[in-house]
């Protein structure tokens, strides 16, 4: 199984760019995330998907787009990228209401604005 | 809104030596985890901590849990340079809160 699945694994992109951000898991999991990794700031939440069709805002959604494509893939979304969104981005899901819940990542995605 | 705190940020330790992460959070919580990082990497799963009282063990990492005191610590046992990497202890306010909050994690080195 390949677990989860982020596309690109690197991007630059000039300011007022749009692109997307494309993750997929294997693992029928209903919970999907979207998390960006800055130095000094642990992960921060930037989207959630309970299961196909709903999503909900995290710690930081401004300036991004999700979309729960089905089961399998969330896809973030940058409009108009601005130097604030380098970082590096992590899809994770997990199987929501199993009693130990924890989140498996995929690989990362480092996007670089400039 | 949750907070979750670990000390020390940063942990310079030589190989052979004891240590202990501490992992504050604010707020209740039905779920602690422990993460691992290497540099450039993914996060791997280490832990899950479920009730008061609980510990878990793996190799040289054990993890433990208080929730009276809102505290749990990651300790490292005769640490070997494989363990040099970012550690992050996320955790859930509550069953049905599915949003894992993360605090800025503990970058340790261990020094041969």
């Amino acid at each position: 199984n390949a677990g989860v699945t982020q596309t690109p694994k690197f991007q630059v992109l000039k300011t007022g760019q749009s692109m997307t951000l494309q993750c997929a898991q294997d693992m029928n999991h209903n919970s999907m995330y979207w998390y960006r990794q800055d130095p000094g700031m642990g992960l921060r939440l930037i989207y959630y998907s309970a299961s196909e069709g709903t999503t909900d805002k995290g710690e930081v959604p401004n300036g991004y787009n999700v979309s729960r494509l089905n089961k399998r893939e969330f896809s973030l979304r940058l409009e108009s990228a601005a130097p604030s969104q380098t970082s590096v981005y992590f899809c994770a899901s997990s199987e929501a209401g199993r009693i130990t819940g924890e989140l498996f990542f995929g690989e990362g995605s480092r996007l670089t604005v400039l | 809104e949750l907070k979750v705190e670990q000390n020390p940020l940063f942990l310079s330790m030589q190989e052979g030596k004891n240590y202990t992460i501490y992992c504050n959070y604010s707020t209740t919580s039905d779920r602690l985890y422990w993460y691992r990082q290497d540099p450039g990497k993914s996060l791997e799963s280490l832990f899950v901590l479920l009730s008061n009282g609980a510990v878990k063990q793996e190799g040289r990492l054990m993890a433990s849990l208080d929730t009276k005191a809102r505290l749990s610590t990651l300790h490292i046992t005769a640490a070997v340079h494989d363990l040099s990497a970012t550690y992050f202890c996320p955790l859930r306010p509550n069953f049905g809160n599915e949003k894992l909050t993360f605090g800025t994690g503990t970058r340790l080195t261990i020094i041969p």
